[in-house]
């Protein structure tokens, strides 16, 4: 059975880091391209960014909002995708889902609560 | 950065009966490769999205066959044949194409 947990999750103050945890089961997490999606309270979903599969060069990609304070990392050994977010900002308040993806596959999470308040 | 526009934004139907909903990206979707990412999603209440719909018209394993995906370049169309009660919840459509990929507002479909 395929899953996505992620953990890290929490109320934090505004200027402070957060990592967050994705850990993947069922499936060769190697082959698949790791994303961040976010949905603020009462709101669509929003992309954070996502890394590419080693074979496609390991690279990432951010939103704008995020660009220079996120950063998306990845450990094959463990099947784990991380997101590292500095710089919180009360608008970075969202669930935070992680998705694993190729072109046929589509897995997500149940999503981590990020709350950034004073 | 591509913009992806939905109608309607709020669709209230009767069980049994056909539903529509529209999706209009600022630019082609069409990729070099040949392929359209144009994918469609489902947010079930309290529940995480779940795709429905890859590549346009391509159904997700274990997704109905009530439910099916049309169009090209620019205009997009999710239909579902006959609505059912699992079906009440939010669908986005999502480009893949053009980083950023972006959704569009959402649909939020209810039972009339």
């Amino acid at each position: 059975e395929v899953q996505l947990v992620e953990s890290g999750g929490g109320l934090i103050q505004p200027g402070r880091s957060l990592r967050l945890s994705c850990t993947a089961s069922g499936f060769t997490f190697s082959d698949y391209a790791m994303s961040w999606v976010r949905q603020a309270p009462g709101k669509g979903l929003e992309w954070v960014g996502f890394i590419r599969k080693k074979d496609h060069g390991g690279t990432t990609e951010y939103a704008a909002s995020v660009k220079g304070r996120f950063t998306i990392s990845r450990d094959d050994s463990k099947s784990i995708a991380y997101l590292q977010m500095n710089s919180l900002k009360t608008e970075d308040t969202a669930v935070y889902y992680c998705k694993a993806g190729t072109t046929f596959d589509d897995y997500w999470g149940q999503g981590t609560q990020v709350t950034v308040s004073s | 950065d591509v913009v992806m526009t939905q109608s309607p934004l709020s669709l209230p139907v009767t069980l049994g009966q056909p539903a529509s909903i529209s999706c209009r990206s600022s630019q082609s979707l069409a990729y070099s490769d040949g392929n359209t990412y144009l994918n469609w999603f489902q947010q079930r209440p309290g529940q995480s999205p779940r795709r429905l719909i890859y590549k346009v018209s391509n159904r997700d394993s274990g997704v109905p066959d009530r439910f099916s995906g049309s169009g090209s370049g620019t205009d997009f169309t999710l239909k579902i044949s006959r609505v059912e009660a699992e079906d009440v919840g939010v669908y986005y459509c999502m480009q893949g194409t053009l980083w950023p990929y972006s959704f569009g507002q959402g649909t939020k479909l209810e039972i009339k």
